[in-house]
């Protein structure tokens, strides 16, 4: 199966930062690649499908860039309630569905 | 109001099989794929099975391949997932989603879960 990775693990920013996730993929992808948020004690919520397509209902603070086998999940400014554990997801059905490890946002 | 619920989750002793439904509404449940996902406690996302539309064409993890079988019925607007020869790794909290259309996996509802322990 394909392997996502993602960086960092964890991060620490100050309310209105601009806050940048990498994720890689083992092989390309294309751009079947989606990004999801998962609050405290909540299920996840699909942010972003095709690598840049803002889902409906999420704030214009969340863009997603790439293709291949690198992406980026970017906040433009942080806020309180973006505190959550940010997964990227390889949506190829020839390379299975599997999600990065993860990365945790916390405000400073 | 689209939903997703889960039921099925149990205590099973290692070597048992439970099997997982997840009952669909709001939408037509034949236009979208599906998916389980398993989250174990404290840990990140972990994909499990998928199934398209009409349910010809299954996925599976390597994590459960040859022992779980994810299936759906239509009709009935109901997706499973059959577990088998269940291991003490396969303790976790289990969702259904949908995927965003007949044969494309980006998940975009999500159920509660349903939780499985194996001990």
């Amino acid at each position: 199966d394909i392997q996502m990775t993602q960086s960092p693990s964890s991060l620490s920013a100050s309310v209105g930062d601009r806050v940048t996730i990498t994720c890689r993929a083992s092989q390309g992808i294309t751009n079947y690649l989606a990004w999801y948020q998962q609050k405290p004690g909540k299920v996840p919520e699909l942010l972003i499908s095709a690598a840049s397509t803002l889902q409906s209902g999420v704030p214009s603070r969340f863009s997603g860039s790439g293709s291949g086998t690198d992406f980026t999940l970017t906040i433009s400014s942080l806020q309180p309630e973006d505190v959550a554990t940010y997964y990227c997801q390889n949506y190829n059905s020839d390379l299975g569905f599997t999600f990065g490890p993860g990365t945790k946002v916390d405000i400073k | 109001e689209v939903q997703l619920v889960e039921s099925g989750g149990d205590l099973v002793q290692p070597g048992g099989s439970l099997r997982l439904s997840c009952a669909a509404s709001g939408w037509s449940f034949s236009r979208n794929a599906m998916t389980w996902v398993r989250q174990a406690p404290g840990k990140g996302l972990e994909w499990v099975s998928a199934i398209n539309g009409g349910g010809s064409k299954t996925y599976n993890a390597d994590s459960v391949k040859g022992r779980f079988t994810i299936s759906r019925d239509n009709s009935k607007n109901t997706l499973y997932l059959q577990m088998n020869s269940l291991r003490a790794e396969d303790t976790a909290l289990y969702y259904c989603a949908r995927g965003n259309g007949y044969n494309s996996f980006a998940f975009d509802i999500w159920g509660q879960g349903t939780v499985v322990t194996v001990s």
